[in-house]
């Protein structure tokens, strides 16, 4: 079964630094790879996702993520935080047994 | 753009009532998926439609019954509902199986917060 392990709880960062939230996954074949943000109360927004190709992939919101299969990782990343960024984010994994597998989420909060 | 439309957005219940949940997909979007996300917790994966039949089932439990309508909207039925289940009920959509509908992913409604009293 696939599995996501996302490292870090919080991350606090302050705004116009980067960010990056680590992303783990565990599974056999080529996985598809998300990246969803949860503001709170609110549902999961996609940011991006990963099927096939270039490893380098771009989202909204200036996210972008990296998959490297060596590592098993799919790591987020954006160069220049906004305050409107503090929120909840989800790694998760899918597999052709049409379900995703979330991490248990990483809260970016952002200071001033 | 259409999104996934969820109702109620909260809702209210004592134990050991029971309570329905809908779901109405993108229009188009044949397949829908239900999860469960728990104070702090992140989403749990209850059960998927495709095509108005069951395609895939997770932790759901038994006093728990989904269905999907022709018009391929969903129906979340709770029954004996416990103080357990207080948690923020996900529903979300997506064109054809997730192997098959590569390109478009899902897309999640903005849930249901369900709190037993």
């Amino acid at each position: 079964a696939q599995s996501v392990t996302q490292p870090d709880i919080h991350i606090t960062v302050s705004e116009g630094a980067s960010l990056e939230l680590r992303c783990n996954y565990s599974y056999g074949a080529t996985p598809y790879l998300f990246w969803y943000v949860q503001s709170p109360g609110q549902g999961l927004q996609l940011l991006l996702k990963y099927f096939s190709g270039d490893t380098l992939v771009q989202g909204i919101k200036g996210f972008e993520a990296e998959f490297k299969r060596s590592q098993s990782s799919f790591n987020l990343r954006k160069p220049s935080v906004h305050w409107s960024d503090a929120a909840e984010y989800f790694c998760a994994v899918g597999s052709n047994d049409y379900k995703l597998s979330f991490g248990a989420g990483t809260t970016v909060t952002v200071r001033a | 753009a259409a999104g996934v439309i969820q109702s109620p957005r909260h809702l209210i219940k004592e134990k050991r009532e029971t309570a329905t949940l809908k779901c109405y997909p993108i229009p188009r979007h044949d397949t829908v998926y239900w999860y469960q996300q728990g104070p702090g917790q992140d989403p749990q994966f209850l059960i998927s439609f495709y095509e108005k039949m069951q395609s895939d089932k997770g932790s759901i439990p038994d006093r728990f019954s989904a269905q999907q309508f022709s018009d391929y909207h969903s129906e979340l039925n709770m029954s004996s509902l416990e103080l357990g289940d207080s948690a923020l009920y996900f529903c979300a959509s997506s064109l054809g199986l997730l192997g098959e509908a590569a390109n478009y992913g899902y897309t999640f409604g903005s849930g249901t917060r369900l709190t037993v009293v």
